[in-house]
Order: structure tokens, then C-alpha cells, then sequence
């Protein structure tokens, strides 16, 4: 089982729509959460870092679930820019173990 | 504003060869990374370093080695290139704890024929 997994998509909306992608991690011990942005055939981006208390930044909502283990990421009123691989990331303090997810991948149709 | 630049965006090289990747980040990061990403399997981490001269093992080390002999630079060394080590290469630094942000360089497409 991989220690952090995301259905890899695509994901096919419309302009407008409201799209929701979870991601799952195997390890309790995981401290830190992320959700970073890849455009085709550009770096990794982080996106927004994910808070127990759940966390907003304009249309994109990230939320956690310590108990379930998974990490979401909700996206409002979708833009043909939002097209892009979202992947997940989960980092362990007091070391440098970050893993990243294999991505899910977006595409936001007019 | 943050910049991590890495020396070549194509690379083409022939099986056997010894290859040098470089990265260079300009942020006085302590921690800085080695990835591969391939379709299907994410990012995976080859080797880090918290600080100069030091060096960690990652994920998937076999076949690789790294350098960092000074803050702003780290290289990946193939010291024989494989076909299975075709890959995207990318290179991050990140500050402070490693569970931080990480900034990612432009990445490096290998081809070893």
C-alpha cells in the first residue's frame, strides 16, 4: 500500500463547477499536510498547507481527518486556469521524511 | 523572490555515461533535495542534505550519489547511467525544518539511451 494515495483522475468538469479530490495516508505519525499545484511540464507549486482546523484561501478549501487519515481539497467555482495535477503531500516532523501523492489531475473544460 | 535554477532542462545520454545534475538555490535554504517524478508514481525522494557536506539517504538511492560542498549548491551524480534512469529530475531547497515549504527548480528531463 502506498503511504499516500490519490485517484489519479482525470477529473473533467465545467467552468463553474465545484470539484472535491481526497487523499489518504497510511502513516499516524504524519504531522504536516500540503496540497501542491503541477502545470503540465512546470515545477511543483505549493498551493496551501492544510490545518487541522480546516483552511480557505478564496475558491480552494483544504480540510484534514486525523481520525479517517485523509486530507481534502475542495475547489468552488472552477477556471479554465485551475487545470492542473494537485498532489498531496504529507511531511513527518523531527525528521525529513515528505512524501508526495502520485497527483490527481484536472481539467476545467468552457 | 525565490529561486532554485537547475543546469540543463534536456538531457541526452548514452548508458554508461557519468552524469552531473546542478542545482543551485539562491534562497540560503539549509535543506535541499534530489527527486524523480515518473507517471504513475509521483515524486520520489533520491537523496537530501541539511547542511553542507552533509548528505541523506532517500527513498530510492541505488545508483545515484550527491554532492554539497557549498550552502547554495547540490549535485546528483549517475556514475553509470542506466536506461531505467530515465526520468524528470527535480531539485527543491526548502528552509528551517524540512516539513517546510519546498521550492522546486524547473527539473531536468534525462534520457539515457
Amino acid at each position: 500500500r502506498k503511504e499516500v494515495e490519490q485517484d489519479p483522475g482525470p477529473f473533467n468538469v465545467p467552468e463553474g463547477a465545484t470539484v472535491a479530490f481526497n487523499c489518504t495516508y497510511s502513516n499516524s505519525a504524519s504531522q504536516s499536510f500540503f496540497w501542491y499545484r503541477q502545470d503540465c511540464r512546470k515545477e511543483p507549486k505549493l498551493l496551501m498547507s492544510v490545518y487541522s482546523s480546516g483552511n480557505e484561501d478564496g475558491r480552494f478549501t483544504a480540510q484534514l481527518n486525523r481520525a479517517s487519515q485523509y486530507i481534502s481539497l475542495l475547489i468552488r467555482d472552477s477556471k479554465l486556469s485551475d487545470s492542473a495535477t494537485y498532489l498531496c503531500v504529507v511531511s513527518f516532523t523531527g525528521g525529513f521524511k515528505t512524501i508526495f501523492g502520485a497527483g490527481t489531475r484536472l481539467f476545467v473544460k468552457a | 523572490d525565490v529561486k532554485v535554477t537547475q543546469s540543463s532542462r534536456y538531457l541526452v545520454k548514452r548508458t554508461g555515461e557519468k552524469v552531473f545534475l546542478e542545482c543551485v538555490q539562491d534562497m540560503d535554504h539549509e535543506n535541499m533535495f534530489w527527486y524523480r517524478q515518473d507517471p504513475g508514481l509521483g515524486l520520489r525522494l533520491i537523496y537530501f542534505s541539511y547542511d553542507v557536506k552533509m548528505k541523506e539517504k532517500g527513498d530510492i538511492p541505488e545508483g545515484y550519489s550527491v554532492s554539497r560542498e557549498k550552502k547554495e549548491r547540490f549535485s546528483l551524480i549517475l556514475e553509470s547511467a542506466s536506461t531505467n534512469q530515465t526520468s524528470m529530475y527535480l531539485c527543491a531547497s526548502s528552509p528551517g525544518q524540512a516539513y517546510n515549504e519546498q521550492f522546486f527548480g524547473p527539473g531536468t528531463r534525462l534520457t539515457v539511451l
